[in-house]
């Protein structure tokens, strides 16, 4: 069964640090979600994609985060710098191209654990 | 906007109990509505969703929900639960072509 790929799992990262998640979706899937979900919450959303394109960053603190699917495929999260508050498990899900009146289901990655010291 | 109110934080039950646990959404135009599930470090999993039709949804593992549109409710309930359903649990709307706004997540834990 076609999974959402996500690497790493686990990443331990200081503050001002630099890093980077990666995501692959499954295949044919042309929707890619970035959420992030802190510790007793629920996921939030960051970035939406539609092919290669933003569709909804409105959550992105576009100061330290940014995103990019530069071919439609496959996706990269990056905060720089990091800071304490961005300890969280970070998301990614697709779907299918959404039809109009319908629900497209997404499917969710396994997630990385984010620990910023 | 939408929103989403899961009522209860958590949920203790003994195995083979029935369970429900709560939610409430807000929104001014028409949703979808889902229930996923998710274990300790991974990602979420659908157990079920309304879309139209039948107000009765069945998913996986047993679990069901009534969607009630003058209620705006979504209850998920199973008529009796295992060990294994040991989770968190979490209710979710979107219109089409939007993202999944999630409740804050029902901890559900049962015991023997």
């Amino acid at each position: 069964e076609a999974e959402v790929a996500q690497s790493p799992r686990y990443k331990i990262t200081e503050k001002s640090q630099a890093v980077a998640f990666w995501c692959d979706p499954i295949s044919g899937h042309a929707t890619l979600y970035w959420y992030r979900q802190i510790l007793g919450q629920g996921p939030e959303l960051l970035v939406q994609f539609q092919d290669e394109s933003v569709v909804d960053d409105s959550q992105l603190p576009k100061d330290r985060f940014s995103a990019e699917r530069l071919k439609g495929v496959d996706s990269t999260l990056k905060i720089q710098p990091a800071e304490l508050g961005d300890s969280a498990m970070y998301l990614c899900a697709s779907s299918l191209r959404p039809s109009s009146g319908t629900g497209r289901e997404q499917y969710f990655g396994p997630g990385t654990r984010l620990t910023v010291t | 906007a939408q929103s989403v109110t899961q009522l209860d934080s958590q949920v203790p039950v003994f195995e083979e109990a029935p369970v429900e646990l709560r939610c409430n959404y807000s929104s001014s135009v028409s949703v979808y509505l889902f229930w996923y599930v998710q274990y300790p470090n991974q990602g979420l999993q659908l157990l079920l969703k309304y879309l139209s039709g039948s107000t009765l949804v069945k998913g996986i593992n047993g679990f069901e929900a009534e969607f009630n549109k003058s209620q705006t409710s979504f209850h998920l309930r199973k008529p009796s639960v295992h060990i294994s359903d040991t989770a968190e649990y979490f209710c979710a709307v979107k219109k089409a072509g939007t993202a999944l706004i999630f409740g804050k997540g029902t901890t559900l834990s049962v015991s023997s």
